[in-house]
């Protein structure tokens, strides 16, 4: 089926591990993004992409990173993992500004 | 800057009644406005969106939304609730040009009362 597909679903990390959540698009959209989900904070960008081998900062980068060296993929980084992001990420991507995003499933992550 | 208000964490209602959930933005230029659900356990769905036209947006399971410039709203609504809406819902908004991140609102927590 069509559509964002992440993984892993589940992870629990020790503070100070690091790991890679990848997303993966078969819609050749131009953009993805990296959101960060907390209880009563809504939805948070990370950082997003416009485009193969592009990648620009969101409202809460530090701690991560991100690479796009393919159009189809995006994967978001994190070197050292500290409580702090314990959290549900989602991945999105659209083809154009005005398009709705379609999100994956999410992961969630729960460093410990 | 762009930024989303939901002023309801939760709303309720009895089935078969109207429902209303509350946005309003700010945005320097013009909105883009875009309505989102979340069922339990899942990532969020594309309900709706605004871009230019038509202030009445018609969008997925029966829901619609009224922009209204004036105000800077976005109200979603459905004339009639059905137990299956029961959701989180979220609102989002971005300027038509310079900024190609959407900003989310903190989201309304809508329970449908058989």
């Amino acid at each position: 089926n069509a559509g964002v597909t992440q993984t892993p679903k589940f992870r629990v990390l020790k503070t100070g591990q690091s790991m890679t959540l990848l997303c993966a698009q078969d819609m050749n959209h131009e953009y993805m993004y990296w959101y960060r989900q907390d209880p009563g904070m809504g939805l948070r960008l990370i950082h997003y992409s416009v485009g193969e081998g592009t990648t620009a900062k969101g409202e809460v980068p530090d701690g991560y990173n991100v690479s796009r060296l393919k159009k189809q993929n995006f994967l978001l980084g994190l070197e050292s993992a500290a409580p702090s992001q314990t959290s549900v990420y989602f991945c999105a991507s659209n083809f154009w500004a005005g398009d709705g995003y379609t999100f994956g499933s999410g992961t969630r992550l729960t460093v410990v | 800057a762009q930024s989303v208000a939901q002023p309801e964490d939760q709303v309720n209602v009895a089935e078969g009644n109207p429902l209303t959930v509350k946005c309003t933005y700010s945005v320097s230029g013009n909105p883009y406005l875009f309505w989102y659900v979340q069922y339990p356990n899942r990532g969020l769905q594309f309900l709706l969106k605004y871009i230019t036209g038509d202030n009445l947006v018609k969008g997925s399971y029966g829901f619609e939304a009224e922009f209204n410039k004036s105000q800077t709203s976005f109200h979603l609504k459905k004339p009639s609730a059905l137990v299956s809406d029961s959701a989180l819902y979220f609102c989002a908004v971005r300027v038509d040009f310079g900024n190609e991140k959407l900003t989310f609102g903190t989201g309304t927590r809508l329970t449908i009362i058989p």
